[in-house]
């Protein structure tokens, strides 16, 4: 079956504009995570769905950052006025929700703020 | 809060050389751990996983044992090939709730003919 993915594999963009960067999961998985991963780095936690809610966005560093899912499948991470430091590689990943089970991450989008 | 400490790469090997990466953690509670792949180009993949002290995860000739006492995962494989060359990523989750993924910092391994 199909796996995550995410849409756009690049992204360019100049310091102070807005992007969005979309996450599809697999069908049917209600957790889903947001990770951002700087050049030589592990990736690190932004925000975790379940279903339609936010259960944790502790990871999102300012409030320049978003994450939305309103039908519990699709979501979108938003980014308002970007930064240079914002640059990274931004992964998704999905499970099935149920405590101990394995995260299935998508490509990722790499995002470049000149 | 948790952590994860790998080796530092980049890793040469020689094909069919034995592997070893290693990885200690930090977590309260009884964390599963995991080994992730990176191969050049593509999303990460799970490589193998063990939920309790003592488990040994394997998947393609790699293995790791849970070692709570040492709280340590060390990745090995005693044959690489040159397709084994990635990056390679410890990773713990934590029993305390959800599975958010707390990862060290990557190592990559290159596998020369």
């Amino acid at each position: 079956g199909a796996g995550v993915s995410q849409t756009p594999s690049n992204k360019v963009t100049e310091k102070g504009k807005y992007v969005e960067l979309r996450c599809d999961p697999i069908s049917g998985h209600t957790a889903l995570y947001w990770y951002r991963q700087s050049l030589g780095q592990g990736p690190e936690f932004l925000i975790y769905f379940q279903g339609t809610g936010a259960a944790d966005d502790s990871g999102l560093p300012n409030d320049r950052f978003f994450a939305v899912r309103p039908e519990g499948s699709v979501s979108t991470l938003k980014i308002q006025r970007t930064e240079r430091g914002d640059s990274a590689v931004y992964l998704c990943a999905s499970s099935p929700g149920h405590d101990g089970e394995t995260q299935y991450f998508g490509p990722g989008t790499r995002l470049l703020v000149l | 809060g948790d952590s994860v400490t790998q080796m530092e790469g980049p890793v040469t090997l020689s094909e069919e050389a034995f592997l070893t990466i290693n990885c200690t953690y930090t977590a309260t509670g009884y964390p599963s751990l995991f080994w992730y792949v990176q191969y050049p180009g593509e999303g990460l993949q799970l490589l193998l996983k063990a939920t309790k002290a003592d488990d040994k995860g394997s998947n393609k000739g790699f293995e790791a044992t849970y070692r709570k006492e040492t709280t340590s995962f060390h990745l090995e494989k005693g044959s690489v090939q040159v397709s084994d060359s990635a990056v390679y990523f410890c990773a713990l989750t934590n029993s305390g709730g959800y599975q958010k993924v707390t990862f060290g910092t990557g190592t990559k391994l290159q596998v020369i003919p």
